[in-house]
């Protein structure tokens, strides 16, 4: 049992970039989330799936998209890589959304340049 | 919509208790409260519910008042193993969460 995992691990980009980060989970949970840390802050939601076929706009959304492929699968997408979407991004799941914790992902520490 | 974390930093010995205050303007459907270890995941410690219900760790103790909006998280005969930073999250709206900025706790031996 994995828990929620997460690939890349670390990824640099250069400004215009585009990458897809990964999120896989195997406790068949129904919510997903993906959140951003800048150094010495909290997480900030960016977007969270309640549901396989749905998704919706979390804090700060702007720049990211996002796919809920399957009930396991949640990615995360850079159209065009900004300096200011440096940051570690984790991903997370529960079971439901009320009262339920968040099992969190390893993080991916993407730097843009 | 963060709520806010009091203290920003903490600094105990071992055996000794703590408390840790999170604080929001906005009705809360739950309080969550995680702690992150440097260059780690968030690991779930406790869940609030607003009606009373709480889930989370036996040796972990916190406290939600509806009325203020305000939950407190009591750490008592601390160990070196919680050393971290704790974050609040708070669940204003259908599976929004707003995370606040962490209170950094160091024991000491």
């Amino acid at each position: 049992n994995a828990g929620v995992t997460q690939t890349p691990k670390f990824q640099v980009l250069k400004t215009g970039q585009s990458m897809t980060l990964q999120c896989a989970q195997d406790m068949n949970h129904n919510s997903m989330y993906w959140y951003r840390q800048d150094p010495g802050m909290g997480l900030r939601l960016i977007y969270y799936s309640a549901s396989e076929g749905t998704t919706d706009k979390g804090e700060v959304p702007n720049g990211y998209n996002v796919s809920r492929l399957n009930k396991r699968e949640f990615s995360l997408r850079l159209e065009s890589a900004a300096p200011s979407q440096t940051s570690v991004y984790f991903c997370a799941s529960s079971e439901e959304r009320l009262g339920y914790e968040q099992y969190f992902g390893p993080g991916t520490r993407l730097t843009v340049t | 919509q963060q709520p806010v974390q009091s203290p920003q930093a903490v600094i105990l010995r071992e055996g000794e208790d703590a408390v840790i205050n999170c604080s929001s303007s906005k009705a809360l459907y739950s309080v969550h409260w995680y702690r992150q270890k440097h260059g780690e995941a968030p690991i779930f410690l406790m869940i609030l519910l607003k009606g009373g219900e709480q889930k989370g760790h036996d040796k972990i103790s916190a406290s939600f008042n509806e009325k203020k909006q305000q939950s407190s998280l009591y750490l008592t005969a601390s160990q070196l193993s919680y050393s971290g930073t704790y974050f609040c999250g708070t669940e204003i709206d259908f599976n929004k969460f707003y995370f606040g900025s962490g209170t950094k706790l160091n024991v000491k031996p």
